[in-house]
């Protein structure tokens, strides 16, 4: 069974700019998840995707951050414009349903000069 | 307002001997906890998961314990293996999908 991908792996922008992440699910997993993780701390819910609607979204910065899950399956989180302390690595997982274990992609380590 | 707290950032343990990582909450509408793997670039994998009607669970060399109580929870490596250093991240849940994690305890395990 393929896991969480995740893409790009490591992306360098300056401030200001604009940043797009990409996370293709576990096949047949209805819910996903993008966390945050900044260095030294553990990982930060931002926003949780049941199937394609949005179930919780109370961390996500909404003045920059975006995220969208179309036709329930791929999901694509979006910086802009982008902080300083935006720098982490943005991890995305997916779940059976609700209540299930979490599984983990690699993330994507953002930095941001 | 930090609800889940690993207060060791990291541990060395001999190979063959005990690892325990510790972690405290204090939330108590938490019921459900797990413990995650991490190795460096990748994402965590989970390890293991505990109810709160429980004070124990077991998976082969992986132990968790409960306190709730104390509002501690323990994880026991034994015996432990090179393999197993990792970042160790407990957390806790409160019957919904939003887990709280700590902030990590890095193990790392001498050959």
């Amino acid at each position: 069974e393929a896991g969480v991908a995740q893409s790009p792996r490591y992306k360098i922008i300056e401030k200001r700019q604009s940043v797009a992440f990409w996370c293709n699910p576990i096949s047949g997993h209805a819910t996903l998840y993008w966390y945050q993780q900044i260095l030294g701390q553990g990982p930060k819910l931002l926003i949780q995707f049941q199937n394609n609607g949005v179930v919780d979204d109370s961390q996500l910065p909404k003045d920059r951050f975006s995220a969208e899950r179309l036709k329930g399956v791929d999901s694509t989180l979006k910086i802009q414009p982008a902080k300083l302390e935006d720098s982490a690595v943005y991890l995305c997982a997916s779940s059976l349903e609700v209540l299930n274990t979490q599984y983990f992609g690699p993330g994507t380590r953002l930095t941001v000069l | 307002d930090q609800q889940v707290k690993q207060n060791s950032p990291s541990l060395s343990v001999q190979e063959g001997r005990i690892s325990i990582l510790n972690c405290d909450y204090t939330n108590s509408m938490f019921d459900y906890f797990l413990w995650y793997k991490k190795y460096p670039a990748e994402g965590p994998t989970f390890l293991i998961s505990i109810s709160s009607i429980k004070d124990k669970n077991e998976d082969g060399r992986f132990t968790v314990f409960l306190n709730k109580s104390a509002k501690h929870l323990s994880l026991h490596i034994v015996p432990s293996q090179p393999g197993d250093s990792a970042v160790y991240f407990c957390a806790g849940t409160s019957g919904t999908y939003k887990y709280i994690f700590g902030t990590g305890t890095r193990l790392k395990v001498l050959a």
